[in-house]
């Protein structure tokens, strides 16, 4: 199975400031790599597909990058909305493994 | 609007079965393969099975394999998950989630409100 693995675990951040979280795959997933936001009580939220494509629907301030086995999730100027964790998942091969979650907080 | 709505979850005591229900409606239920995922209380999401197409080509996560058991039907666009010989691990919040395949990769695009299942004495 591809172990997916994700940092930090958590974060403080204020409105308005740049965040990054990054994936790291333990072998190359070439670029496929999602992103999901998950709020409380919600089911996740697609944010990011194959490592950097925006899914419908999602604000411009995020973005992601990356291939092989490092990637990176940016949020360019955090709103009050973000405060959520986001997981990033590996959808490469079976099992669909997803990282730890990174948990953003004020 | 695209939509899969849960439904099964409940109490059920260690060594007992439950059956879930996903209700898939607003898409061609027929071009998508279909997954379960879970999340126990206040941890992270866990991949446990997905089912192809036809129903045909199915997998599990090592931890539910054969004791779960995903099955779809075509003609009234539901997917199912049988549950036997449950476990106190097994307690999770089950999200039935649909994965799209493009040219640049795959993702799951649509996940339902997602159905607790409690197991306990």
């Amino acid at each position: 199975d591809i172990q997916m693995t994700q940092s930090p675990s958590s974060l403080s951040a204020s409105v308005g400031d740049r965040v990054t979280i990054t994936c790291r795959a333990s072998q190359s997933i070439i670029t496929y790599l999602n992103w999901y936001q998950q709020k409380p009580g919600k089911a996740p939220n697609l944010l990011i597909y194959a490592a950097s494509s925006l899914q419908s629907g999602v604000p411009s301030r995020f973005s992601g990058s990356g291939s092989g086995t490092d990637f990176t999730l940016t949020i360019s100027s955090l709103q009050p909305e973000d405060f959520a964790t986001y997981y990033c998942q590996q959808s490469y091969s079976t099992p669909r493994t997803f990282g730890q979650g990174t948990k953003v907080e004020i | 609007e695209v939509q899969l709505v849960e439904s099964g979850g409940g109490l059920v005591q260690p060594g007992g079965s439950l059956r879930l229900s996903c209700a898939a409606s607003g898409f061609t239920y027929t071009n998508y393969w279909l997954h379960w995922v879970r999340q126990a209380p206040g941890k992270g999401l866990l991949w446990v099975a997905h089912i192809g197409l036809d129903g045909g080509n199915t997998n599990y996560a090592d931890s539910v394999r054969g004791r779960f058991t995903v099955s779809r039907d075509n003609a009234d666009n539901t997917l199912y998950l049988q549950m036997n010989s449950l476990r106190a691990e097994d307690t999770a919040v089950y999200f039935c989630v649909r994965e799209i395949t493009t040219s640049s990769g795959r993702s799951f695009d649509c996940w339902g409100q997602g159905t607790l299942v409690t197991v306990s004495s």
